[in-house]
């Protein structure tokens, strides 16, 4: 079992553009969880997915959008690009009504 | 509003010296509280949970409601225990996709 994956792994970007992170849940896994992560920061949730719907959202404006397919993998796109995002996202995948989650490695956004 | 706080950003002992990680939180319900480990090039993986009352590597934490924290404790800290480690709440124990997280609390032992 891979666990978690993530996609890429690293990514650099200009201003403006838009970017799209991709996730693999853990086997047996059918929630996905995405977080930000700025340096020297603990991660921030930015929303959840179950069912190919959004359940649960963060404090991130709406250039932050998600999508969750049949299979249950997800991706996180960015719209409009601020330097401010510059950060590692991370996916943690879970199964409905347990827990912990588990993560993945992160993918690290560099903004320029 | 929800918090988690982690007043120390570096903790440096010894090998063999009694380590606590403090976190401190504040929520007018009844959170689920996590230790999250992250060791040197690996990803972000669960430590323990106060609703499992386990030990996990030595490691134990108390949940006190009175003083809304949940502090990390382990009797002799060795080498391999260097990482940092993250405090984090979730307000719901059948989902805990939302995590509120501390800054962290970089744990150095020395030899």
């Amino acid at each position: 079992d891979a666990g978690v994956t993530q996609s890429p792994t690293h990514l650099i970007k200009t201003r403006g553009q838009q970017v799209t992170l991709r996730c693999s849940p853990k086997s047996g896994h059918d929630t996905v969880s995405w977080y930000q992560q700025a340096l020297g920061q603990g991660p921030q949730f930015i929303f959840q997915y179950y069912e190919e719907e959004e359940r649960q959202r963060g404090n991130f404006p709406d250039r932050f959008s998600g999508h969750q397919f049949p299979n249950y993998s997800s991706e996180l796109n960015v719209n409009a690009l601020l330097l401010g995002d510059s950060a590692l996202y991370l996916c943690a995948s879970s199964s409905t009504g347990e827990s912990p989650l588990h993560f993945g490695n992160g993918t690290r956004l560099t903004v320029t | 509003a929800q918090r988690v706080t982690q007043p120390e950003k570096l903790l440096s002992v010894f090998k063999g010296a009694p380590v606590e990680l403090k976190c401190n939180y504040s929520y007018s319900g009844s959170p689920e509280l996590f230790w999250y480990v992250q060791y040197s090039r690996q990803r972000l993986q669960l430590l323990l949970r106060h609703i499992s009352r386990e030990s996990i590597k030595g490691f134990t934490a108390d949940l006190n409601k009175g003083e809304t924290s949940f502090h990390l404790k382990k009797p002799f800290a060795q080498e391999e225990d260097s990482a940092m480690y993250y405090c984090a709440l979730s307000w719901s124990s059948s989902n805990t996709g939302k995590l509120i997280f501390g800054q962290g609390t970089t744990l150095q032992v020395k030899p």
